[in-house]
């Protein structure tokens, strides 16, 4: 049973650029969440999507945009790169369904790294 | 703003002893705690979780405490194997947010033979 697939696995982008990041979740899970993790912290938090819709946000500038596809798969979008922006993108997916508790398990993908120039 | 707290970096242990990883929070809300652990190139995966209605989950060889009084949760590894080294991250998330979880920063295990 495939897990949580990402592409690209790296990356180089210069700033200023566009970058799009796929995933493809678990099979059986309905939700897919992006998170960031820079060098030397822990994973943050970009955005979640259900049904197609962004569900949820944290705290990251619209320059970060996603997309959910029918099938579940989804996309990471980041415009005008920053140098900032060079961190490990992990998605993770879960079976969130309609309910809304914070007691599903994520499913992390092994992360695409972007570097930034 | 860190709401979730890793203090020690790193940690070594000998094999076959305890390891004890800690993790504070500070936002009251928070009402589910997991462990993840992360080999290198890899992503991370799920190790243990515990709700804020219990303050003692157990499965093989780690067990998670919760004291919410002290908004401190800790990951005991016993008895501790090479195969345990790897980053461990804590994890919290309240329920109305739905799944979306605040991460510590991690610790880096080393389990030495």
């Amino acid at each position: 049973d495939a897990g949580v697939t990402q592409s690209p696995t790296h990356l180089i982008k210069t700033r200023g650029q566009q970058v799009t990041l796929r995933c493809s979740p678990k099979s059986g899970h309905d939700t897919v969440s992006w998170y960031q993790q820079a060098l030397g912290q822990g994973p943050q938090f970009i955005f979640q999507y259900y049904e197609e819709e962004e569900r949820q946000r944290g705290n990251f500038p619209d320059r970060f945009s996603g997309h959910q596809f029918p099938n579940y798969s989804s996309e990471l979008n980041v415009n005008a790169l920053l140098l900032g922006d060079s961190a490990l993108y992990l998605c993770a997916s879960s079976s969130v369904g309609t309910g809304g508790a914070g007691a599903n398990v994520l499913t992390f993908g092994a992360g695409s790294r972007l570097t930034v120039l | 703003d860190q709401q979730v707290k890793q203090n020690s970096p790193s940690l070594s242990v000998q094999e076959g002893r305890i390891s004890i990883l800690n993790c504070d929070y500070t936002n009251s809300m928070f009402d589910y705690f997991l462990w993840y652990k992360k080999y290198p190139a890899e992503g991370p995966t799920f190790l243990i979780s515990i709700s804020s209605i219990k303050d003692k989950n157990e499965d093989g060889r780690f067990t998670v405490f919760l004291n919410k009084s002290a908004k401190h949760l800790s990951l005991h590894i016993v008895p501790s194997q090479p195969g345990d080294s790897a980053v461990y991250f804590c994890a919290a998330s309240y329920s109305y947010t739905g799944n979306q979880f605040y991460f510590g920063t991690g610790t880096s295990l080393t389990v030495i033979p």
